[in-house]
């Protein structure tokens, strides 16, 4: 199984801060078809979970542009320019590149 | 817009089963992966489930294997997840997602699996 980690496992942030988060992956997530499969999840308290960035860096629909993924291979991040009020919670990388697929183990994001 | 409603949670004994469903409405239910995922109390997500649009692919998490079954009726537009076996550590709450990479989560299920 591909094992994703997480670092830092807590950030605290003031608003208006940047925050970042990497996630690496015990092997690489590019996919036979050219594709790397990494996606960053958000979880706000008591929310389920919201899907932010697919394939390293596309936002999905609704996702304020304030976040941003990169990296490639076994390497990734997330980065958040400047951190609101409602940022506060979970965020968990996915890889969905080889089944079964895994999660990091989510870093908190707290003001 | 897109929803997904899961149901069929609740308090089970050791060695239980339950069957989990999760209606998806605004998207075209029958051309989407589906996929389960889990979170026990205080701790991070995991991936459970996936299948595919007709339901000939069912993937799973090795501690599931053998005991949960993923299927779907694409005439009702539902997933399923049946859970047997049940044990303890299968304590959470389960969200059904759509897509292979969760572009849409359902509000999620409680499963509570104690004597």
């Amino acid at each position: 199984d591909i094992v994703m980690t997480q670092t830092p496992l807590s950030s605290p942030v003031a608003l208006g801060q940047p925050a970042s988060i990497s996630c690496r992956s015990s092997q690489s997530l590019e996919y036979s078809d050219g594709n790397t499969y990494l996606s960053w999840i958000q979880q706000r308290p008591g929310q389920p979970p919201r899907l932010l960035i697919y394939q390293i860096s596309k936002r999905f629909s609704g996702v304020p542009d304030r976040f941003s993924g990169s990296g490639a291979g076994t390497d990734f991040t997330l980065k958040i320019s400047r951190v609101e009020a409602e940022d506060v919670g979970f965020y968990y990388c996915l890889q969905a590149t080889q089944f079964p697929y895994t999660f990091g183990q989510g870093t908190k994001v707290e003001i | 817009e897109v929803q997904l409603v899961e149901s069929g949670g609740g308090l089970v004994q050791p060695g239980g089963s339950l069957r989990l469903s999760c209606a998806a409405s605004g998207f075209t239910f029958r051309n989407s992966w589906m996929t389960w995922v889990r979170q026990a109390p205080g701790k991070g997500l995991e991936w459970v489930a996936n299948i595919n649009e007709d339901g000939s692919e069912k993937y799973y998490v090795d501690v599931v294997k053998g005991r949960f079954t993923i299927s779907r009726d694409n005439a009702e537009r539902s997933l399923f997840l049946q859970m047997s076996r049940l044990g303890v550590d299968d304590t959470g709450i389960y969200y059904c997602a759509r897509g292979m990479t969760t572009e849409s989560w359902g509000q999620g299920i409680v499963v509570t699996v104690s004597s």
